[in-house]
């Protein structure tokens, strides 16, 4: 069964350096996004993504973040200057539809940053 | 405004107990789509179910099954006979049309289940 792919499982990075997180969402999907969850709380929405745009960005997803498709099958978000508040699980998911269709979530990238 | 409450921040039974989540949403949209989600300690998160805004019937999938009641805006989570293995937070979420912001899903704060043995 095809799967979101997420690397690397746990990051490690010291306040102010710069982090990649990298997502290889489901082959025949169009629709990414990114989703983070600090430890203990709700899920929360960062990004969505298609057709090489950004679709919709919620308040957290500021200026220090970005996202990019750089081939056919990466997704990734970068935090350009990381804080202490950035860490976090981050989670890339997929949909073939916008909206309403069922986003398939990877296993998740743990942030820690120092 | 959209929103999604778990009013239920942690329950804990004994194994083979019934356990009923509860999940309440708000939206002024006509269309639109409530999922619960499963995430074990491991961390990721597990689709369990996708319910649309004009099918109230009620799901049943092996031990698991969900009550959709749009006059009380509800979409109510039963595991029946409840295993250790059910230990997991569980997440309702929100997904409408003509929202605010598109392209996203509203989540609960999710209910943390802890099965005993």
């Amino acid at each position: 069964e095809p799967e979101v792919t997420q690397t690397p499982s746990h990051q490690v990075t010291q306040m102010g350096q710069e982090v990649i997180l990298r997502c290889v969402p489901i082959s025949n999907h169009l629709y990414f996004y990114w989703y983070r969850q600090i430890l203990g709380q709700k899920v929360e929405f960062l990004v969505s993504f298609y057709n090489n745009e950004i679709s919709e960005k919620s308040e957290i997803f500021d200026d220090q973040f970005s996202v990019e498709r750089p081939d056919g099958s990466n997704f990734t978000l970068k935090i350009r200057s990381t804080k202490l508040e950035d860490s976090a699980m981050y989670f890339c998911a997929s949909s073939e539809y916008p909206d309403l269709d069922e986003q398939y979530f990877g296993p998740g990238t743990r942030l820690t940053v120092t | 405004a959209q929103k999604v409450t778990q009013a239920q921040t942690e329950i804990s039974v004994v194994e083979k107990e019934d356990v009923t989540l509860d999940c309440v949403y708000e939206t002024r949209d006509t269309t639109y789509y409530l999922f619960w989600y499963k995430q074990p300690p491991s961390g990721e998160l597990v689709f369990l179910i996708r319910r649309n805004s004009f099918d109230e019937q009620n799901e049943i999938s092996g031990r698991y099954s969900w009550n959709f009641q749009k006059s009380t805006s509800s979409f109510n989570f039963t595991i029946t006979a409840s295993q250790v293995v059910d230990s997991a937070v569980y997440f309702c979420a929100l997904s409408a049309t003509h929202m605010d912001s598109n392209y996203q899903l509203i989540w609960g704060a999710g209910t943390k289940l802890i099965i005993k043995p």
